[in-house]
């Protein structure tokens, strides 16, 4: 496609359940990045998918946290138990993998725990 | 430590008049800047990024920044603002040696006043 996409574009879920976020990076990016967006606040790095390699989990908050990659193409979020301090807009990002190339953005996923 | 700092929260500027946002930034060895903006309720959109070469570097929007080694800065700038650039704009930075991760700042809320 021409550009990043995530969905669903809005979940609302209760406290304790699983929710699974999905990105479509842009074609032919190898590299993919997830970012949590705490209302008012900056961008926190999740985790980075370089090609075949080991993802890059350091910034997942717990263990309920965890991400998969096929390939170079589709990624799933997964959070299992969810807590209030989970509701963030979720963003995924693709770039090229080189150093210098920009990353860009999908419209991001806004979850809401009730 | 890697790091980002945007002093300002936000910046207020009546429309038509030149603006700044300011970005300041810690790493150890030379850095790639980039400039993120994000209009209310959508992901983030590339504005334009400072690799090597000229320290000007003009972007999406009629914005520009420059980069500025002994200050460690990279601040955003346009010469005649449009209330359409109200925004939020986030800064961030890559370490070269690093390798792949963007260290982001905070972020600056731009409101440009009719």
């Amino acid at each position: 496609g021409a550009g990043v996409s995530q969905s669903p574009s809005n979940k609302v879920t209760e406290k304790g359940k699983d929710v699974e976020l999905r990105c479509d990076p842009i074609s032919g990016h190898t590299a993919l990045y997830w970012y949590r967006q705490r209302l008012g606040q900056g961008l926190e790095f999740l985790i980075y998918f370089q090609g075949n390699s080991a993802p890059d989990k350091s910034g997942l908050p717990s263990d309920r946290f965890s991400a998969e990659r096929t390939g170079e193409s589709v990624s799933t979020l997964t959070i299992q138990r969810t807590q209030q301090e989970d509701s963030a807009v979720y963003l995924c990002a693709s770039s090229s993998g080189q150093a210098q190339e920009t990353q860009y953005f999908g419209p991001g996923t806004r979850l809401l725990v009730l | 430590a890697q790091s980002v700092a945007q002093p300002e929260d936000q910046v207020n500027v009546a429309e038509g008049n030149p603006l700044t946002v300011k970005c300041t930034y810690s790493v150890s060895g030379n850095p790639y800047l980039f400039w993120y903006v994000q209009y209310p309720n959508r992901g983030l959109q590339f504005l334009l990024k400072y690799i090597t070469g000229d320290n000007l570097v003009k972007g999406s929007y009629g914005f520009e920044a420059e980069f500025n080694k002994s200050q460690t800065s990279f601040h955003l700038k346009k010469p005649s603002a449009l209330v359409s650039d109200s925004a939020l704009y986030f800064c961030a930075v890559r370490d070269i040696q690093r390798g792949y991760q963007l260290i982001w700042g905070a972020g600056t809320k731009l409101i440009i006043k009719p």
